[in-house]
């Protein structure tokens, strides 16, 4: 597509439900990336794809947190038994190669209740 | 890890000034990027800089890395101008671009 469309927009959930945001990156872009942004915490990233492998998964918050990346394409971050301090803004964004400019998304704003 | 530090955290501007806002990294950096988050909260790339200067019409960049700074200079500021500000890097030897950001700038242009 033109750009990195991301799914949900907003998402509202209860306390310990599981939640799914979908990332659709930029055709041809190899390399996808996962940040939140939250008010207390800035723009933090969370996880890297190059094609389906995650090689770097260091800001994965906790066990609760998941991603997969399938056919070099589309992810999902899947969050388990959501807590409060889930609630932030979920932004991917992808990148041709391993350098140069990453292209983000306009976010899943995640609110749990 | 490294550190990005903006400046200054805040800043109001009445329309046809201009700024200037800076972005000190703690390590030497591979990838340096300045982008706008527009009120809707997408982050809108301004500038892949990681040395040099970059100009792109009223805004221009630029970067020093031997001195682990970037100036984002900013003219004739727009009402539209207004918004965060964010510059992010890639530590060195990085190649994944992860990036680490900066806190943000919050420019508020008044009419």
């Amino acid at each position: 597509g033109a750009g990195v469309s991301q799914s949900p927009s907003n998402k509202v959930t209860e306390k310990g439900k599981d939640v799914e945001l979908r990332c659709d990156p930029i055709s041809g872009h190899t390399a996808l990336y996962w940040y939140r942004q939250s008010l207390g915490q800035g723009l933090e990233f969370l996880i890297y794809f190059q094609g389906n492998s995650a090689p770097d998964k260091s800001g994965l918050p906790s066990d609760r947190f998941s991603a997969e990346r399938t056919g070099g394409s589309v992810s999902t971050l899947t969050i388990q038994r959501t807590q409060q301090e889930d609630s932030a803004v979920y932004l991917c964004a992808s990148l041709r190669g391993g350098w140069g400019t990453q292209y983000f998304g306009p976010g899943t704003r995640l609110l749990v209740l | 890890g490294i550190q990005v530090e903006q400046s200054p955290p805040d800043l109001i501007l009445q329309e046809g000034a201009n700024s200037t806002l800076r972005c000190n990294f703690s390590d030497s950096v591979n990838n340096l990027q300045w982008f706008h988050q527009n009120p809707w909260g997408q982050l809108i790339n301004l500038f892949y800089i990681p040395s040099g200067t970059k100009q792109n019409g009223r805004l221009s960049a630029t970067t020093v890395a031997t001195e682990r700074y970037s100036l984002l200079y900013i003219s004739s500021s727009q009402t539209t101008d207004s918004g965060v500000y964010f510059c992010a890097v890639e530590n060195l030897p990085g190649n994944t671009g992860k990036l680490i950001f900066g806190q943000g700038t919050t420019l508020q242009v008044k009419p």
